[in-house]
């Protein structure tokens, strides 16, 4: 377990509407990942971060934004969600354990955009 | 750019019977990958990884995986499957640990553990 939390948990919102996913962890990790999980694609990178206030894309990032004011919270925002980021959003973090880095994710939160 | 193929979207396996997933992957350089497993509406929890160290690497609940260059695959087994294997899995790689490990995933293959 590391100590990683998300919410909501499960949220269900309309087309258009602003929605914020929250990810928290408690272990001071450096570095922090915002995937989507959609049938038939695996995981998918949207954004990541390497530090406070510090962020980049990923594979998917497209209407998708992000913000890491604290270590602890990594969080992503739909500005005005559609049906196509209907999907369960997964935070992750990575240790370094055993000359590498390993990703550690947390719960998931199911959004269901109408 | 590395990418990552699963076969089979679908395996079925009896109970007490061997399991085999298989992973290839596309790398210009020596990867370091990786085997995540998903229960039904929980997270992913890391199986095992490979990382240069050995080209069989043993993970938990008795997966192991073994890194085969000449053939770009990573294929996860296990001898003897049991019920609680039920679940989807993941292949990823990544290209570097030193930074930020960006992983690129497959789509995943969904075992199902039958009496």
């Amino acid at each position: 377990d590391a100590g990683i939390t998300q919410s909501p948990r499960h949220k269900v919102t309309e087309t258009g509407t602003p929605v914020t996913l929250r990810c928290h962890q408690t272990e001071n990790h450096r570095y922090m990942y915002w995937y989507r999980q959609d049938p038939g694609h695996g995981l998918r990178l949207i954004h990541y971060s390497y530090g406070v206030k510090d962020t980049d894309k990923g594979e998917v990032s497209d209407g998708y934004s992000v913000s890491r004011s604290k270590t602890e919270d990594f969080l992503l925002t739909l500005e005005s969600a559609t049906s196509s980021q209907t999907s369960v959003y997964f935070c992750a973090i990575s240790e370094f354990w055993k000359s590498s880095y390993e990703q550690y994710f947390g719960p998931g939160t199911r959004l269901t955009v109408t | 750019a590395q990418s990552v193929t699963q076969l089979g979207s679908h395996v079925s396996v009896s109970e007490g019977a061997l399991v085999l997933l298989r992973c290839n992957y596309s790398s210009s350089v020596p990867p370091y990958l990786f085997w995540y497993v998903q229960y039904p509406n929980q997270g992913l929890q890391l199986l095992l990884k490979y990382t240069s160290a050995a080209t069989l690497v043993k993970g938990i609940n008795g997966f192991e995986a073994e890194f085969k260059k000449s053939e770009t695959s990573f294929h996860l087994t296990k001898p003897s499957a049991h019920m609680s294997d039920a679940a989807e899995y993941f292949c990823a790689v990544t290209l570097n640990t030193g930074t930020a490990s960006k992983l690129t995933f497959g789509t995943g293959t969904r075992l199902q553990v039958t009496l």
